[in-house]
């Protein structure tokens, strides 16, 4: 069964530091990956998503991800870290739906980030 | 702007009463949309995925009866909390995403249902 896996459940850096978020999958075939960024009481914004192709995903507000298939792991990073960051971040594999799509999208538990002036 | 208009952001409603939530998309054709419900500091759960002009498909352990999904037209579906009582109480957030191909999955902001 496909499964999302945040290690980490509570993050706290400096402002200006860099940021780690780990994210393990288990997926049977070659997953969809996001990156998902939400604010209290707010929707979903995407950050990056890999679907193929360079393992390494450049997304908005200065995130990247690296898609490493041998350890099933999707790792979201940011060199340095901004107050407006705080939020909850959320890894998902999407289950392919063809013609590129995604179906429904399998969510980890979530990474909450706190960042200290 | 938004792509995926979803209302009302918030709701209050006596236990025993039904509660509609719509979930618009905006300027494109959304052939499939996605209910998902998040408890307080929790992740998103799929409750159901809903094809324009089909019934829609529940995940195990979501009553149908209970969470009625209809998605009759392009850029509409409506999630009906039929009635609701206190534990319905929670999140819910609503995607869609058109047939094209590679099409984006917009997320609406969510509906804060509170049953009383």
């Amino acid at each position: 069964a496909q499964s999302v896996t945040q290690p980490d459940i509570h993050i706290t850096v400096s402002e200006g530091a860099s940021l780690e978020l780990r994210c393990n999958y288990s997926y049977g075939a070659t997953p969809y990956l996001f990156w998902y960024v939400q604010s209290p009481g707010q929707g979903l914004q995407l950050l990056l998503k890999y679907f193929s192709g360079d393992t390494l995903v450049q997304g908005i507000k200065g995130f990247e991800a690296e898609f490493k298939r041998s350890q099933s792991s999707f790792n979201l990073r940011k060199p340095s870290v901004h107050w407006s960051d705080a939020a909850e971040y959320f890894c998902a594999v999407g289950v392919p739906a063809g013609s590129g799509n995604t179906g429904k999208l399998i969510f980890g538990q979530g990474t909450t980030l706190q960042v200290k002036p | 702007g938004a792509v995926v208009s979803q209302h009302p952001s918030r709701v209050i409603c006596k236990s025993g009463t039904s509660v509609k939530i719509e979930c618009r998309s905006l300027d494109f054709q959304a052939t499939t949309m996605f209910w998902y419900r998040q408890f307080p500091k929790q992740s998103l759960m799929l409750m159901a995925t809903s094809n324009e002009g089909s019934k829609a498909t529940y995940e195990q352990g979501v009553e149908k009866d209970k969470f009625l999904i209809n998605h009759a037209s392009l850029t509409l579906s409506t999630l009906t909390v039929t009635s609701a009582h206190p534990e319905d109480s929670s999140f819910y957030i609503c995607s869609a995403r058109s047939q094209l191909y590679n099409s984006p999955l917009h997320f609406g902001n969510g509906t804060r249902l509170t049953v009383t």
